[in-house]
């Protein structure tokens, strides 16, 4: 079974740029979790999807957005780039609600 | 105070000793408990969850809860240098949408 995949492995971007970071969750998967996870600062719940529609989302700026697609697949849109969005962006998926989340091998994004 | 902490580490242990790690959390209401493991450069693996009504033992891997004392632990039996990683702790309250909230983690070292 194909597990959680991001897109792209590196992404460097300068300030004030936009960043789109994607994400397919194991197949029959229907939520999507992003999170970020900056040094030091461990793992920040961003946002949960499920079933299409954004259903909790963490403690960050509206330039944080994403979406989830018909076939449960996930964007995450960060805009207005600053220097302190640079960290490793994790997107997990699970079947049901909370219990089973696996994470896919993430994105290091990187602002100049 | 945080959510939930971990201490940092490391914490070093012998090859074939028992591995405790320890999660405190500061909502009462947090109904779920998690621990990942990440190894360095990679991105977390769930390796147990347990609910406010119960421990769990899984191979070598045991996570009691302390609902009086609001913290969780996770024993390492037989510790392994292949053990060697970071632990995190997360911990939801279903009565905020659901939200995961992960510690810092502690980084564990078994040495051989």
């Amino acid at each position: 079974e194909a597990g959680v995949t991001q897109s792209p492995t590196h992404l460097i971007k300068t300030r004030g740029q936009q960043a789109t970071l994607r994400c397919s969750p194991i197949s029959g998967h229907t939520s999507v979790y992003w999170y970020q996870q900056a040094l030091g600062l461990g793992l920040q719940f961003l946002l949960w999807y499920d079933e299409g529609e954004e259903r909790n989302r963490g403690n960050f700026p509206p330039r944080f957005s994403g979406r989830q697609f018909p076939n449960y697949s996930s964007e995450l849109n960060v805009n207005a780039l600053e220097l302190e969005d640079s960290a490793l962006y994790l997107c997990a998926s699970s079947a049901s609600g909370w219990d089973t989340q696996y994470f896919g091998p993430g994105t290091r994004l990187t602002v100049l | 105070q945080k959510e939930v902490e971990q201490n940092s580490g490391p914490l070093s242990v012998p090859e074939g000793a028992i591995a405790s790690l320890n999660c405190t959390y500061s909502d009462r209401g947090s109904q779920s408990f998690f621990w990942y493991r990440q190894y360095s450069g990679k991105s977390p693996e769930l390796i147990m969850f347990i609910y406010s009504n119960g421990d769990k033992e899984d191979g070598r891997f045991t996570a009691q809860l302390n609902k009086a004392s609001q913290y969780v632990s996770l024993l390492i039996r037989d510790s392994q240098p292949s053990d060697s990683a970071t632990y995190l702790c997360a911990v939801m309250v279903t009565g905020g949408g659901n939200k995961l909230t992960f510690g810092t983690g502690t980084q564990l070292k078994v040495e051989l």
